[in-house]
């Protein structure tokens, strides 16, 4: 598969703990996304990487959130103390600079219980 | 005003009809314009991108643009039961970074 790997899928959590996503793109592309999505709503712009640079952080995401794309491949995405508004859709999308479309993963469902 | 505004339906259409679909924005120095695809609980799937003033068509699908009234459309021919999905409009605020409307949910009766 040749996609965009998001993992988990799914992650259930206590409010107060901390979590952690990953997100493997397609593998030439230098570009990567994070976006959120809650119900019914359209997916939010979180922050973007242009290889190992974090390049635009949203107004979205809070000092609790930290993204990292360490060697200019896979991203984490971490959440600290989580809170119950927390709970969304967390996707990652990726794309070639040299290209205007961007490809998302199949996303991590995060539950904040 | 939202940057994208999407009517979020749910809009209902027979099978084998014309689904149609519309987008406003509000940046007129969008230049790159994306419709998306999204079944319930999975992600967004992108469908067609248009550039330039006019149609584009790709199968059953086919994206109009008018930058002068910053509008998108997405119309779906001969709609199938497995059309029915949340379909996302984007436009590309710079580095590929989009911005989305809310999703038009579409139900295709059999």
């Amino acid at each position: 598969d040749t996609g965009v790997s998001q993992n988990p899928r799914h992650k259930i959590t206590k409010r107060g703990q901390n979590v952690t996503f990953r997100c493997d793109p397609i593998s030439e592309h230098n570009r990567l996304y994070w976006y959120r999505q809650t119900l019914g709503q359209g997916p939010e712009f979180l922050t973007y990487f242009q290889n190992e640079a974090q390049l635009e952080k949203s107004r979205l995401l809070s000092d609790r959130f930290s993204a990292e794309r360490p060697k200019g491949s896979f991203s984490t995405l971490e959440i600290q103390r989580t809170e119950q508004g927390d709970s969304a859709m967390y996707l990652c999308a990726s794309s070639l600079g040299t290209q205007p479309e961007a490809f998302f993963g199949q996303g991590t469902r995060l539950t904040v219980v | 005003q939202k940057e994208v505004e999407q009517n979020s339906g749910p809009l209902s259409v027979p099978e084998g009809a014309i689904a149609s679909l519309n987008c406003t924005y509000s940046d007129r120095g969008s230049q790159s314009f994306f419709w998306y695809r999204q079944y319930s609980g999975k992600s967004p799937e992108l469908i067609m991108s248009i550039y330039s003033n006019g149609d584009k068509e790709d199968g059953r699908f086919t994206a109009q643009l008018n930058k002068a009234s910053q509008y998108v459309s997405l119309l779906i021919r001969d709609s199938q039961p497995s059309d029915s999905a949340t379909y996302l409009c984007a436009v590309n605020r710079g580095a590929q970074k989009l911005v989305f409307g809310q999703g038009t949910r579409l139900t295709i009766n059999p």
